[in-house]
């Protein structure tokens, strides 16, 4: 696509509910990353994939909260038995490559991110 | 840990000042910086990165610089207008993640309001 998908756009949910964020990454972008916002704070890393090698998980803040990206495109973030203190809005980027370098392949597309709001 | 500070938090001006914003971070370890502008209910969009070897970047009206040494970068608007109005966010890729390049520490970002 055009650009980088998010859905929901909002998501109310009860806390203890499970829910399920998805992103659809720039078409050919190998590079996608997760990332927190949460009121009154900048945004906060919590996962990456790059291509078909091992996510990396260091920022994911508990085991409530898990990612799959599938067949290399789509991903979607799943928080578990969800908390008040999850409510963010939860943004998505892609690249087309991590690595070195002045290119533009590292810079990062944005999508507009999903609120998330726990009662 | 690399920390990065956004000062103000906030900041109000009339249509046409030039204006600064102010970006600082702890650790001089960094690769590159980036600004970003957030608007509400969008995502962010790069506006200016400057690797570690350089001491500043321009678009337009945006004129960014770095000081390493000093743990310092600035994002310079120059005849700011109202569409203008928006949250810039500085971010910086620490050297550990040089090759995970999106593996970024923001600051809480600068909420700029620029008033016809």
């Amino acid at each position: 696509g055009a650009g980088v998908s998010q859905s929901p756009s909002n998501k109310v949910t009860e806390k203890g509910k499970d829910v399920e964020l998805r992103c659809d990454p720039i078409s050919g972008h190998t590079a996608l990353y997760w990332y927190r916002q949460s009121l009154g704070q900048g945004l906060e890393f919590l996962i990456y994939f790059q291509g078909n090698s091992a996510p990396d998980k260091s920022g994911l803040p508990s085991d409530r909260f898990s990612a799959e990206r599938t067949g290399g495109s789509v991903s979607t973030l799943t928080i578990q038995r969800t908390q008040q203190e999850d409510s963010a809005v939860y943004l998505c980027a892609s690249s087309k490559r991590t690595g070195t370098g002045n290119s533009g392949a590292n810079v990062l597309t944005f999508g507009a991110g999903s609120r998330l709001t726990v009662l | 840990k690399q920390e990065v500070t956004q000062i103000p938090a906030a900041l109000s001006v009339p249509e046409g000042e030039n204006l600064v914003l102010n970006c600082s971070f702890t650790d001089s370890a960094i690769y590159n910086l980036q600004w970003f502008r957030q608007d509400p209910g969008k995502g962010l969009t790069s506006l200016l990165l400057i690797q570690s070897s350089q001491r500043e970047q321009t678009s337009g009206r945006l004129n960014a610089s770095l000081d390493k040494s000093s743990g310092r970068s600035t994002l310079y608007i120059a005849a700011s207008q109202p569409g203008d109005s928006a949250t810039y966010l500085c971010a910086v890729l620490p050297n550990l993640f040089y090759n995970q390049g999106g593996k970024l520490i923001f600051g809480q970002g600068t909420e700029l309001s620029v008033k016809p």
